[in-house]
């Protein structure tokens, strides 16, 4: 069975700070893995996503994530937030046709 | 970029009532749909899978009488809640699977209140 965990429920980050979030997953083969940014009352946009090759990935709005199979685990970074990255964010993995999601982060962006 | 939309974007039905949400891609075509739901501060939860021309395939635990599923063509898949009951409010999301590029585009949800 897939499963996803993001350990931190709410993050407070100043803006102009590096921003890191926690996802791990378990998954039985090689996994597709993706972080969604929502923000209120909207759909999920895509981020980024690693199916395979280099470990390190690059997304929109500045962000990266790093695929560490040892570890199991696909953190997402920005180095210098905006107070536009205020939203939730889901990681999720899945086969490209059905995703499981991990509960969210919450992160807020101080002044 | 692909857009999904959903509609209502808001709904507050009674209980014992039926409500409709539709699931449109704008512009694509998406043989296959995804519903979700939403339970505040948690997960997206899959309810089920919607295939174009064939019946839905629903997730453990999702009562396929209660949540009717519909995907009568390559851009509309409807989501019906059956006798809705107070439990059922939510944030119900939906999924397209672009035919082409094989992503799937989410839309902006649907908030249901049932009183």
């Amino acid at each position: 069975a897939q499963s996803v965990t993001q350990p931190d429920i709410h993050i407070t980050v100043s803006e102009g700070a590096s921003l890191e979030l926690r996802c791990n997953y378990s998954y039985g083969a090689t996994p597709y893995l993706f972080w969604y940014v929502q923000s209120p009352g909207q759909g999920l946009q895509l981020l980024l996503k690693y199916f395979s090759g280099d470990t390190l990935v690059q997304g929109i709005k500045g962000f990266e994530a790093e695929f560490k199979r040892s570890q199991s685990s696909f953190n997402l970074r920005k180095p210098s937030v905006h107070w536009s990255d205020a939203a939730e964010y889901f990681c999720a993995v899945g086969d490209d046709y059905k995703l499981s999601f991990g509960a969210g982060t919450t992160v807020t962006v101080r002044a | 970029g692909a857009v999904v939309s959903q509609h209502p974007s808001r709904v507050i039905c009674k209980s014992g009532t039926s409500v409709k949400i539709e699931c449109r891609s704008l512009d694509f075509q998406a043989t296959t749909m995804f519903w979700y739901r939403q339970f505040p501060k948690q997960s997206l939860m899959l309810m089920a899978t919607s295939n174009e021309g064939s019946k839905a395939t629903y997730e453990q635990g999702v009562e396929k009488d209660k949540f009717l599923i519909n995907h009568a063509s390559l851009t509309l898949s409807t989501l019906t809640v059956t006798s809705a009951h107070p439990e059922d409010s939510s944030f119900y999301i939906c999924s397209a699977r672009d035919l082409e590029d094989l992503k799937q585009y989410f839309g902006p949800g649907t908030r249901l209140t049932v009183t």
